[in-house]
């Protein structure tokens, strides 16, 4: 069975930092590119990063670019999101999910997801 | 940066009743562009990828259509647990937005 667990969120300061962790199971992890969505209270989904399999190719949402950085260890099945300078707009539910490819129907999308880990940045 | 926009933001329905969601792309996505379902407190769920294509599992009432920039999702015969949230994505661009959700409520 496919599992994305996430962990790291909390309550944290303006300026603050946070790492989220997302560890995988059920499947081979160093086969897939890995996502972050996020989802502020009440509002709708937002993409935030991604990285490839190898970690060659990773790319950000501009809200985030050049204070969060998305990194992978393939021999711990984990994903992580490092987030620095947080500000009040990055609170939300943060979701990592496994993006499956399907090459005959120009198919790519998110398969998985895991529960999400809130983090909340407040004075 | 590609923006989808869905309409209507909400709407509401009766079980049985047939309903469609659309999708805009601001450019052309070929048919990169999925289509996701979300209950209250959970994680989003596929229902449909590539435009048209029903993922394993999904209920056959629920189908794709569109190419191009305009797109929509139908539900044949709403039933009591499809009221949710459904979200547009495109996976044309390495930017995956989504739009911005269409909420299915109870009539």
């Amino acid at each position: 069975e496919v599992q994305l667990v996430e962990s790291g969120g909390g309550l944290v300061q303006p300026g603050g930092s946070l790492r989220l962790s997302c560890v995988a199971s059920g499947f081979t992890f160093s086969s897939y590119a890995m996502h972050w969505v996020r989802q502020a209270p009440g509002k709708g989904l937002e993409w935030v990063s991604s990285i490839t399999s190898s970690s060659t190719y990773i790319y950000y949402t501009d809200s985030v670019q050049g204070r969060f950085t998305i990194s992978r260890d393939n021999a711990k099945n984990s994903l992580y999101l490092q987030m620095n300078s947080l500000r009040a707009e990055d609170t939300a539910v943060y979701y990592c999910t496994r993006l499956v490819l399907n090459d005959a129907v120009n198919g790519q999308y998110f398969d998985y997801w895991g529960q999400g880990t809130l983090v909340t940045v407040s004075s | 940066d590609i923006q989808m926009t869905q309409s209507p933001s909400s709407l509401s329905a009766s079980v049985g009743d047939r309903v469609t969601i659309t999708c805009r792309a601001s450019q052309n996505i070929n048919t990169y562009l999925n289509w996701y379902q979300q209950q209250p407190g959970k994680a989003p769920k596929v229902l449909i990828y590539a435009a048209s294509n029903l993922q394993s599992g999904v209920p056959s009432r629920f189908s794709g259509s569109g190419s191009e920039t305009d797109f929509t999702l139908t539900i044949s015969s709403l039933q009591p647990e499809d009221f949710a949230t459904y979200y547009c994505q495109q996976s044309y661009s390495f930017s995956r937005t989504f739009g911005q959700g269409t909420k299915v409520e109870i009539k």
